[in-house]
């Protein structure tokens, strides 16, 4: 099955700067790549996505970026502020109901 | 529209009970799935359907049950609880089509004694 590697497990970022977070997934039969955002005692929520016909995808202060070749993607949140403190997924999959999750990064914004 | 359901919030039991945990969509959605979240793991699928009658093990399967009547409803059966089950349990929601979102429930918090 796929395995989705996720890195960092922990960011610390001063707020106003840039935050990336990087998952490879081993499965080249994958084509969709969706990242959840999950506030403490909540439930995830979807951020943003991207196919595996696009190879960058923004909106506002988020990205995506996919190499397909190298079977990475990577999100950037830029300039980050305190409410952007959680923990974000990255997954993976071949179909929708079938996501392959890393294992989350927690996200600290310091005022 | 209520969006995907979740019943109970909070469940304790011990170790041989067994019980059902509810998951709900109103948003006429084919496909629905389970998830469990531990610690440091990020969320591993237990059981999905592709529409009702059509169930199937996903990750980690062992120790549930899963069905699927109708479209609205999927629940998950725990057939005797152990403490490894002790996790927060996740009920998904997409429609086909490809590359659409997957609609979470709020979770369930279960503790296994």
């Amino acid at each position: 099955g796929e395995n989705v590697e996720q890195h960092p497990s922990t960011l610390s970022v001063q707020e106003g700067d840039s935050a990336v977070i990087k998952c490879t997934y081993s499965d080249s039969a994958s084509n969709y790549f969706p990242w959840y955002k999950q506030e403490l005692g909540k439930r995830p929520q979807l951020i943003i996505d991207i196919r595996s016909n696009v190879g960058e995808k923004k909106d506002q202060r988020i990205a995506v970026t996919l190499n397909k070749t190298a079977k990475h993607f990577s999100l950037h949140i830029t300039e980050t502020q305190p409410e952007d403190s959680a923990v974000y997924f990255c997954a993976a999959s071949k179909y929708d109901y079938k996501l392959s999750f890393g294992a989350g990064t927690t996200v600290t914004v310091r005022a | 529209n209520a969006g995907v359901t979740q019943t109970p919030k909070f469940q304790v039991l011990k170790t041989g009970q067994s019980m059902t945990l509810q998951c709900a969509q109103d948003m006429n959605h084919e496909y629905m799935s389970w998830y469990r979240q531990d610690p440091g793991m990020g969320l591993r699928l237990i059981h999905y359907s592709v529409g009702a009658g059509i169930t199937d093990q996903g990750e980690v399967p062992n120790g549930y049950n899963v069905s699927r009547s109708t479209t609205e409803d999927f629940p998950l059966r725990l057939l005797s609880a152990a403490p490894s089950q002790t996790s927060v349990y996740f009920c998904a929601s997409t429609k086909t089509g490809g590359g659409n979102e997957q609609f979470f429930g709020p979770g369930t918090r279960l503790t296994v004694l």
